[in-house]
């Protein structure tokens, strides 16, 4: 079956960094997307990674190790909106979306 | 600007009866797709499709039904509400495979 594994919950303070870990098993990767959802909101798209290394955009990172089945989501310079849920999902070989329930971000003071 | 809105927002309905969820986007993307959301999962496919009169079921089709008689709309049907229907709804676009999908706010449906 398919997989992708998130951490349900992460606790952060304002101004740290955070990694969100993301690990899957898919039949076939076509690449991988995070996104940032905000309770009672839409998921907007964050970031996309297809080769292995990392994307960096600004305060958030995004690496990609296709051989390890592995993901990261980096937050730097954390700020009280930043308390979101980030969704983790796989493109399979079929080309459709496969979704981590997410990992909900609680930044404290 | 270019946009995908949803209606309604929220509804409530009894089991049994039928219900339309309105999707429609601007961004004059071939690609839409319906996503039911509920606490504990990931976002699930319900239906997909690639552009007018094609569409496809995803991976929890069952009690649904779509149809895409345009390239700006994709509604979603619920021909017989059941409690397990009760969850929040996600319509999607994208510009193709390889892009991102942009989201509607969404519509949360319960179902008593």
């Amino acid at each position: 079956g398919q997989n992708i594994d998130q951490p349900t919950e992460m606790t952060a303070t304002e101004g740290a960094i955070v990694q969100i870990n993301c690990t899957y098993q898919t039949s076939g990767f076509n690449g991988l997307f995070w996104y940032q959802q905000h309770a009672g909101e839409a998921p907007t798209f964050l970031s996309y990674n297809v080769l292995d290394g990392l994307e960096e955009k600004g305060r958030f990172s995004s690496f990609l190790s296709r051989s390890k089945g592995y993901s990261y989501l980096l937050l730097k310079e954390l700020q009280m909106k930043d308390s979101a849920s980030y969704l983790c999902a796989v493109r399979d070989s079929n080309y459709q979306l496969i979704w981590g329930a997410g990992t909900k971000l609680i930044i404290k003071p | 600007d270019a946009e995908i809105t949803q209606s309604p927002r929220h509804k409530i309905i009894e089991t049994g009866r039928q219900v339309t969820l309105a999707c429609h986007q601007t961004w004059n993307h071939n690609n839409m797709f319906w996503y039911r959301q509920d606490l504990g999962h990931g976002l699930r496919l319900i239906h997909y499709s690639y552009g007018v009169h094609d569409t496809n079921k995803g991976e929890v089709s069952d009690g649904y039904s779509v149809s895409r008689s345009n390239t700006e709309d994709l509604p979603l049907t619920l021909e017989s509400a059941a409690s397990s229907q009760t969850s929040v709804y996600f319509c999607a676009s994208s510009d193709r495979s390889n892009q991102p999908q942009h989201f509607g706010d969404g519509t949360r449906l319960s179902i008593l």
